[in-house]
């Protein structure tokens, strides 16, 4: 079946520093890749979302690019702000309209 | 455009008592998902309706625990004899039936059995 591998549980860093927060998958069909972001206790938000190839992604600072050839969708943003401290999840999907497949997320701790 | 929305926010329940949870898709989306999420598990894939009619529920366990969605304005999942192992957030979320929209997420109930 589909899997999803986040490799970090815990990242922590100080504010203005880039941040990167892995994501490889394993699925034999189609391939759509999301990351949402969970500030605490709120609902989990869409961040980015792709299906294309080597297409870069971006969206409020946060960027990815999905590489078909490696199975990754790697997160990054070249400063982090003390308001990115949130859980971060890689999800895979076949398809827009299908159940999702979570990593076990990543939590990210910004410090001033 | 009101999102998700799940009811109760909060649910305390006895050990063996019966927990039923609400949630109510955004306006016009034809697919409803349901996840539970723990510390331990993080976010685990319960069962997913399109169009009201169930297509994926291999992520439910076999007993005790059971989704409906009566109508394209709200559905349920229901658990029964809840088990302390059974705390946790469930979340509900909604899609459109196209490619281009990824699921909205509710905010969650969180269930605590005591």
């Amino acid at each position: 079946g589909d899997s999803v591998t986040q490799t970090e549980g815990l990242v922590t860093l100080t504010e203005g520093l880039p941040v990167m927060l892995n994501c490889t998958y394993q699925t034999a069909y189609s391939t759509f890749l999301f990351w949402y972001v969970q500030h605490l206790n709120e609902a989990p938000k869409l961040l980015l979302k792709s299906s294309t190839d080597n297409k870069r992604t971006e969206h409020q600072g946060f960027h990815a690019t999905l590489h078909k050839s490696s199975s990754s969708f790697h997160l990054q943003k070249s400063s982090a702000q003390l308001s990115d401290s949130a859980l971060y999840y890689c999800a895979l999907s076949e398809g827009y309209a299908q159940g999702l497949t979570f990593g076990l997320g990543t939590r990210v701790s910004v410090f001033p | 455009n009101a999102g998700v929305i799940q009811t109760p926010r909060h649910k305390v329940t006895g050990k063996g008592q019966e927990a039923t949870l609400w949630c109510e898709p955004i306006s016009g989306h034809s697919a409803v998902f349901w996840y539970r999420q723990t510390i331990v598990q993080g976010l685990e894939f319960l069962t997913y309706f399109r169009n009201q009619a169930p297509i994926d529920d291999s992520g439910m366990p076999k007993e005790r625990f059971s989704a409906q969605m009566p109508n394209q304005s709200h559905s349920t999942l229901k658990i029964q004899s809840t088990q302390p192992q059974d705390s946790a957030v469930y979340l509900c979320a909604s899609s459109r039936d196209n490619n281009n929209q990824a699921p909205l997420f509710g905010e969650g109930t969180r269930l605590s059995v005591l």
